[in-house]
């Protein structure tokens, strides 16, 4: 089946440093990739639609100067949350499909702690 | 407003019983459905869906599902648990292309 990898799995960083997380396609192209937060014993909560060649567009709350989102191929979206500070420990997932009514896949998500 | 509800926060079941895991949505239209399952500290894993067709869905693992339009429902079930199935489960719908919403998850146990 399909999968989606996603890069690391886990990262600590410190308060006000960026941090990238990678979340690729392995066997199918997708145009569209979603970033989603969830915290500990939550549901999980989208963050953005990752668009392969444009802007990502954000749902309502979420700041996209911090949570930046680049979707530069068919196979390969990245968030990066910059000035990190505590508050955005959490686990980051995405998810990615290939036309409305196929399955989609998540990655193994990313645990994010900032110190 | 496009709204999953999983009105239970645990299930508690013992193995070999069979186990039912409540799905309720609230879509205009016709709605594609999800289920899917996440182990401690990983992502998600898939289980089924519905999208059109026989209402009795059958997935991954054992488990099924079944469509219910008048009851909007997409409850999950497997006729015999396994303690191996103790996980948390999301149902989703589809909102707008691959827009997932999802429920509020429901916390399995299965008792040996």
């Amino acid at each position: 089946g399909a999968v989606v990898s996603q890069h690391p799995s886990r990262v600590i960083c410190k308060s006000g440093t960026s941090v990238k997380i990678e979340c690729r396609s392995l066997d199918f192209q997708a145009t569209t990739m979603f970033w989603y937060r969830q915290f500990p014993k939550q549901s999980l909560m989208l963050m953005a639609t990752s668009n392969e060649g444009s802007k990502a567009t954000y749902e309502q709350g979420v700041e996209k100067d911090k949570f930046l989102i680049n979707h530069a191929s068919l196979t390969l979206s990245t968030l990066t949350v910059t000035s990190a500070h505590p508050e955005d420990s959490s686990f980051y997932i995405c998810s990615a499909g290939w036309g409305t009514g196929n399955t989609i896949y998540f990655g193994e998500g990313s645990w994010l702690t900032v110190v | 407003a496009q709204s999953v509800a999983q009105p239970e926060d645990q299930v508690n079941v013992a193995e070999g019983n069979p186990l039912t895991v409540k799905c309720t949505y609230s879509v205009s239209g016709n709605p594609y459905l999800f289920w899917y399952v996440q182990y401690p500290n990983r992502g998600l894993q898939f289980l089924l869906k519905y999208i059109t067709g026989d209402n009795l869905v059958k997935g991954s693992y054992g488990f099924e599902a079944e469509f219910n339009k008048s009851q909007t429902s997409f409850h999950l079930k497997k006729p015999s648990a396994l303690v191996s199935d103790s996980a948390l489960y999301f149902c989703a719908v589809i909102f707008n292309t691959d827009k997932l919403i999802f429920g509020t998850g429901t916390r399995l146990q299965v008792f040996p």
